[in-house]
Order: C-alpha cells, then sequence, then structure tokens
C-alpha cells in the first residue's frame, strides 16, 4: 500500500537555526513528491516537485532532496515566518490520487 | 490570476440536512480533487475529477456522499443527511493535468469547514 511517513511530527527551532524535515515513502512506481506548507486554518500552498532521485529544488530558505526511499526539507537559517505545517505527498504513476502524511509542525522562535 | 476558490469558507448544518460545498478550479484547470482534513489527521482523498467525469471516486463514502464537476460551474461536493462525523475541513485542490503521463502538481483552495450541529 503506498504510504508517507513524516518525522519528527513537531520542531521546535531558534530563529537562524538549521534543521531538516524527514518524508519516507513506500509507492508502487513514483510519478512525483510534493512539498505543501499549511498554515492554520489555511489550505496547502504549494512548494515544490521532485520526479527523480538525485533532484534537489530550492526557494528562499528551503531546499527539497529526494531519493529512492525519502524526502528531505532543509531550512537554513528559519525565521518566524516560516513557522507553518509543511506536508509532503507522493503520486503514484499507476493511480490518481496524492497521498499525504500527517505532516511536520514547524515552530521557529525569535 | 485567480486561486483555486472554495465556498462557503464556513458552513453550519443540522444533522439530518445536506450541504453543498463549491469548488472553482484555477483558471486552465480541467481536473479537480477533493481532500478532507480532520483535526490533528492528515488530509485523505475523496474523489478525482474532471469535467463530466468522474476518474476516481475510491475515497469516498458510499453513501450519503457524491461529487461532480459540470461542464460549466463549479465542483460540487454534496453531503446528504449529514452527521457529526462529517465536521471536517474540506479541501478542493485543481490540476491541468490531462492525461496520465503528464506530471504535475495540484492546487489547493482554502476549504471549506463544515461543523455538524
Amino acid at each position: 500500500e503506498d504510504q508517507v511517513t513524516q518525522s519528527p511530527e513537531a520542531l521546535r527551532l531558534q530563529e537562524g537555526e538549521s534543521s531538516s524535515l524527514n518524508c519516507s515513502y513506500t509507492v508502487s512506481g513514483l510519478r512525483g513528491l510534493f512539498w505543501y506548507r499549511q498554515d492554520p486554518g489555511k489550505g496547502p500552498e504549494f512548494l515544490f516537485t521532485l520526479y527523480s532521485a538525485g533532484e534537489e529544488k530550492e526557494k528562499e530558505r528551503l531546499k527539497a532532496t529526494l531519493t529512492k526511499k525519502e524526502s528531505f526539507l532543509h531550512i537554513t537559517a528559519p525565521k518566524p515566518e516560516d513557522s507553518a505545517t509543511y506536508l509532503c505527498a507522493v503520486q503514484a504513476d499507476t493511480g490518481n490520487q496524492f497521498y499525504f502524511g500527517t505532516g511536520t509542525s514547524l515552530t521557529v522562535i525569535p | 490570476n485567480a486561486g483555486v476558490m472554495q465556498n462557503p469558507r464556513h458552513l453550519v448544518r443540522r444533522r439530518g440536512q445536506e450541504a453543498r460545498l463549491r469548488c472553482s478550479p484555477m483558471k486552465g484547470h480541467s481536473h479537480v480533487y477533493w481532500y478532507r482534513q480532520l483535526p490533528e489527521e492528515g488530509l485523505k482523498f475523496m474523489v478525482y475529477l474532471q469535467k463530466e467525469n468522474i476518474i476516481d471516486e475510491s475515497g469516498m463514502p458510499k453513501e450519503r456522499f457524491s461529487a461532480e464537476f459540470p461542464k460549466e460551474g463549479p465542483s460540487i461536493l454534496r453531503i446528504q443527511q449529514v452527521v457529526r462525523g462529517d465536521s471536517a475541513a474540506y479541501f478542493c485542490a485543481s490540476s491541468p493535468r490531462d492525461n496520465l503521463y503528464y506530471y504535475t502538481e495540484a492546487f489547493f483552495g482554502q476549504g471549506t469547514r463544515l461543523t455538524v450541529v
């Protein structure tokens, strides 16, 4: 069964303290892996799509990487405005839906 | 370019009433997904539609729930005879994907928060 596991569930960082979020996945064949950011009371906001192992994408303080079994979202020198829940999702090449993990709740303390 | 529009943002229904949730996809997007999110849980897939066609409804409860995406107008998720357990946030996402081999992401709306009292 296709599934996604994210860790840690929650992460507290001091402003400027870099760290990484993990997304482990099991899928029959990967069409794409997606990262989203979700603020309280809002819908998920698209960040990145990764298609193949070795691929990397960057946007401001965020960098996403992909291997054959997991993806990492690296946050460099985070700011309080980076506080949110970060969601990982995969789409299999045999299906239609996106399978979501339960997310990592990130809090960046000034 | 407006994003995915969902309405209403908040909906309160009494047990036994019907709930209708609307989703207008982004301009140029022909595919719509519906997801449900419960507190402390992840997003759960419900249904995937393109205009006038349900492609995958494997996540939709067999009873009381239905979805459509007509040729004209928004996609509608309908919940008949709502129960307290239907209280959740319902999110719609749209995608320009037009065939199984076109890789693309989905863009989400702000959701409809349904409360059943």
